[in-house]
């Protein structure tokens, strides 16, 4: 069965540090995995992606998200936080098999203090 | 290009009412997807649909019924809303098939059930 764990449930950052959300996963089959983010009183905006290829992915806003597959993880990352970097974040999986359903993990809340 | 529209933003039900989410997407889209958004749960897939003409459950289907219109649309349906419906519901989409792709958010719909 396919499913994302996201070990933290907050994470705090002083802002020009770097940071690290952390996300692992379980699938059978190849691993599709993405990143999400969510302000307040918003839907979820997509940041990046790994299909295939560079285990090193870059997506929207300075973020990059590095794939590990011995470790079966998805850390999003990125070198300077900013305050306008606080918000909830989301690690998900896509089946290969049954056709577009997503898993997500629980989110973890980053709050980057000035 | 709207993206994932949801109607309404805002609902308030009493107990034993009845009513419809809307969701469309203008994407052209295969996929596409019902989920609630709890505090301290993360998102529940709760109906999916694959493709026009076909809907599957989710983890959370139970007091919830799904139509998909066409392939634009796909509504979700509290035939007699209770108070632990009460959530933030978003829609989303996403291709099939060949392209491993993201899945797009609505802004969502906050409910509550009195």
């Amino acid at each position: 069965a396919q499913s994302v764990a996201q070990p933290e449930d907050q994470v705090n950052v002083a802002e020009g540090n770097p940071l690290t959300v952390k996300c692992t996963y379980s699938v059978s089959g190849n691993p599709y995995l993405f990143w999400y983010v969510q302000y307040p009183n918003r839907g979820l905006q997509f940041l990046l992606k790994y299909i295939t290829g560079d285990n090193l992915v870059k997506g929207s806003y300075g973020f990059e998200a590095e794939f590990n597959k011995s470790q079966t993880s998805f850390h999003l990352k990125k070198p300077s936080a900013l305050v306008s970097d606080s918000a909830l974040y989301f690690c998900a999986v896509r089946d290969e098999y049954r056709y577009g359903k997503f898993y997500f993990g629980s989110g973890t809340k980053l709050n980057v203090k000035p | 290009n709207a993206g994932v529209t949801q109607t309404p933003k805002f609902q308030v039900l009493k107990t034993g009412q009845s009513m419809t989410l809307q969701c469309a997407q203008d994407m052209n889209h295969n996929s596409m997807y019902w989920y609630r958004q709890d505090p301290g749960m993360g998102l529940r897939l709760i109906y999916y649909s694959a493709s026009e003409g076909t809907t599957d459950k989710g983890e959370v289907p139970n007091g919830y019924n799904v139509s998909r219109l066409n392939k634009r649309e796909f509504s979700l349906r509290l035939e007699s809303a209770a108070p632990s419906q009460t959530s933030v519901y978003f829609c989303a989409s996403t291709t099939s098939g060949i392209r491993i792709g993201e899945q797009f958010f609505g802004p969502g719909t906050r409910l509550t059930v009195l």
